[in-house]
């Protein structure tokens, strides 16, 4: 069974300041992982995935994750935030195979204020 | 990327009617469609795996009864929720992966059930 951790529920950083996002996974297979924003009453926007090539992964908006095998890790960052930034964030897993759903962390909300 | 178009994208109906919501994969072929539910300010739980052509496998706790999924093609699944209560009352998501690209998964823009 595949289950995602994220590490607190509420972010809040200053405009300009570094955003990091916490994010643990458990899985028995090689998983794949990603990262998704909701804006309120909106769909999933993908940010970023990893597929098991570049462990470093650049994502849209200047976001990036790190996978760490040993740390069993995935978190989420970003230099310097902006105010259009905030939203929830949801990590997610899932296993190679087309016909398998992602499992979705509980989510962080993030908040940047001025 | 690919765009998975799901309708409505509001609803609100009467108790005990029931709400067909579609979802649409338009530029590629969906093998197998996800629905989720998401409560406010919480995750989505996934409810079932909908296949095209075979029956949806639902995940425990899910009445299949109350919520009917057909999957009639590999660009269409339909999620139906039958004799409404305002308990159903919640943000449905569909998702749909690329046959043919085992990576992301794509998602519908979500449909907002109110039952009163």
């Amino acid at each position: 069974a595949q289950s995602v951790t994220q590490l607190g529920s509420h972010v809040s950083v200053s405009e300009g300041a570094l955003v990091l996002l916490r994010c643990n996974y458990s899985s028995s297979v090689p998983p794949y992982l990603f990262w998704y924003v909701q804006y309120p009453n909106q769909g999933l926007q993908l940010l970023l995935k990893y597929t098991s090539a570049a462990t470093l992964v650049k994502g849209i908006n200047g976001f990036e994750a790190e996978f760490k095998k040993s740390e069993t890790s995935f978190h989420l960052t970003k230099p310097s935030a902006h105010m259009s930034d905030a939203a929830e964030y949801f990590c997610a897993v899932s296993d190679a195979q087309a016909g398998t759903a992602l499992i979705f962390g509980k989510g962080t909300t993030l908040s940047v204020s001025s | 990327g690919a765009v998975v178009s799901q309708h409505p994208s509001r609803v609100i109906c009467k108790s005990g009617t029931s709400v067909k919501i579609e979802c649409r994969s338009l530029d590629f072929q969906a093998t197998t469609m996800f629905w989720y539910r998401q409560f406010p300010k919480q995750s989505l739980m996934l409810m079932a795996t909908s296949n095209e052509g075979s029956k949806a496998t639902y995940e425990q706790g899910v009445e299949k009864d109350k919520f009917l999924i057909n999957h009639a093609s590999l660009t269409l699944s339909t999620l139906t929720v039958t004799s409404a209560h305002p308990e159903d009352s919640s943000f449905y998501i569909c998702s749909a992966r690329d046959a043919t690209a085992n990576t992301e998964a794509f998602f519908g823009q979500g449909t907002r059930l109110t039952v009163v």
